[in-house]
């Protein structure tokens, strides 16, 4: 079956600080990969979503970014956080038109 | 384009009520509909899915059915418990995007 991570669970970083969540998928291959953003009391925001290695599309301008090193790996870096980049972060997958299945998600706050 | 709105919340009840969150839709094509809850602290479950016209989706004692008369997809419960408070959202995927509604509190007391 096919499982997601996300790590790490938590995570607090001054302003200023690089940042780099990770996300693994197990038990598919080339699945669609995305970056969501819930910030505090809104609903979800696509940051960056991803049909392949390499392929990485934004859809919101941000000081963040997002890589795709490998089929299954997707990344999401800042090289200098802002305070407004606080927030829930989830990484989700899907394959094709079936519905995204979600990681646990990343609390990050930005100090 | 495509579009999900959403009932704002909070919606507040007491354990056993009836619970209604209203979705509706806009979209070209055929899209399949989605509910997702989403418990405190933790990532977004599939809750239940309908992909064409007239089908309901369940799952935990949660339906939907998919009207594409009225473009809604109608997220209902007959007896809500305490362990059912959460964020519930509203989703539609069309070959070309993803698109989720804004998110509903529900708090069930006691």
């Amino acid at each position: 079956s096919q499982t997601i991570h996300q790590w790490p669970a938590t995570l607090v970083q001054p302003v200023g600080s690089p940042l780099s969540l990770e996300c693994t998928v197990e038990g598919t291959s080339n699945p669609n990969l995305y970056w969501y953003r819930q910030a505090a009391g809104r609903g979800l925001q696509l940051l960056f979503y991803s049909v392949g290695i390499g392929q990485i599309s934004s859809e919101v301008p941000q000081n963040l970014s997002a890589s795709r090193p490998q089929d299954r790996q997707f990344i999401l870096s800042s090289k200098k956080l802002l305070l407004s980049d606080s927030g829930f972060y989830l990484c989700a997958w899907s394959g094709g038109n079936s519905p995204l299945h979600f990681g646990n998600g990343t609390r990050l706050t930005v100090t | 384009g495509n579009s999900v709105t959403q009932m704002e919340g909070p919606v507040t009840l007491s354990e056993e009520a009836f619970l209604t969150i209203n979705c509706t839709y806009t979209a070209t094509g055929y899209p399949s509909l989605f509910w997702y809850v989403q418990y405190p602290g933790e990532g977004l479950q599939l809750l239940l899915k309908a992909t064409k016209a007239d089908d309901k989706g369940s799952n935990k004692g949660f339906e939907a059915t998919y009207r594409k008369e009225t473009t809604s997809f109608h997220l209902e419960k007959g007896s809500v418990q305490v362990s059912d408070s959460a964020v519930y959202f509203c989703a539609l995927i069309t070959r070309e995007e993803l698109i989720f509604g804004t998110g509903t509190r529900l708090q069930v007391f006691p």
